[in-house]
């Protein structure tokens, strides 16, 4: 079963604009991950956040985690056309078993 | 380059026939999984294996079946047991294993359809 869900399911912004998308999951976790998927390809690791991280950044991406909340957000700064794509979280509670949700459509538009 | 090759990219199957999908890494990773993904949903763990010799079923795991004879190989079969096969499939790989668990590397994926 899903552990994560994605929220919104699809988001469409203008080049330029900064896209957030939610994650909420169930149970206690190691770890989050965050996945990008090109349509018809594998899956791509974006960022790794653990447990006792509230925040973490890699290039124009932001993602934070609020275990308390059960919660975590992609924030992608200054879009590109490039970053079309569906984003998925995932959610490692430490044995080896990541749970996926159903992901985020986001389109950028030039 | 190192990663996970996935083969066939695309593969036809009549109703009734097993046809089994490759997966190989040359990453040395011992951890490797099998997921399922269909339009609009998250992936789903069919298996997944951390050392050779050694496979665990994921959720759902009925109608598959897998081997782990080499470290760099994974082969998922799909059965005729399998209800409804058509779907996209993922196969990937980790370095980590228990208890320790990190990122997954996947390959670019098989979609199998049954006609």
């Amino acid at each position: 079963s899903q552990q994560g869900e994605e929220d919104p399911q699809a988001l469409s912004i203008q080049e330029g604009e900064n896209a957030t998308m939610n994650c909420s999951y169930k149970t206690s976790i190691n770890n989050l991950q965050w996945y990008r998927q090109n349509s018809g390809r594998g899956l791509v690791h974006l960022i790794l956040i653990r447990s006792n991280e509230r925040e973490k950044h890699s290039g124009r991406l932001r993602v934070t985690l609020d275990t308390s909340k059960k919660s975590s957000s992609l924030l992608i700064t200054a879009s590109r056309a490039a970053d079309t794509a569906s984003y998925f979280c995932a959610t490692d509670a430490g044995n080896n078993d990541m749970r996926f949700g159903a992901g985020t459509r986001l389109t950028v538009k030039p | 380059d190192g990663g996970i090759t996935q083969s066939p990219k695309y593969l036809f199957r009549k109703e009734g026939q097993n046809v089994t999908l490759s997966c190989e890494q040359n990453l040395n990773h011992d951890a490797m999984y099998w997921y399922r993904q269909d339009p609009g949903q998250g992936l789903r763990l069919i298996y997944y294996s951390q050392i050779v010799n050694d496979f665990q079923k994921g959720d759902i795991a009925e109608g598959y079946s897998v081997s782990r004879e080499k470290k760099e190989s994974f082969p998922l079969t799909v059965t005729s047991a399998q209800k409804n096969p058509t779907a996209f499939y993922l196969c990937a790989s980790s370095p980590w294993r228990r208890p320790n668990t990190g990122e997954l590397f996947f390959g670019e994926g098989s979609r199998l359809t049954v006609l």
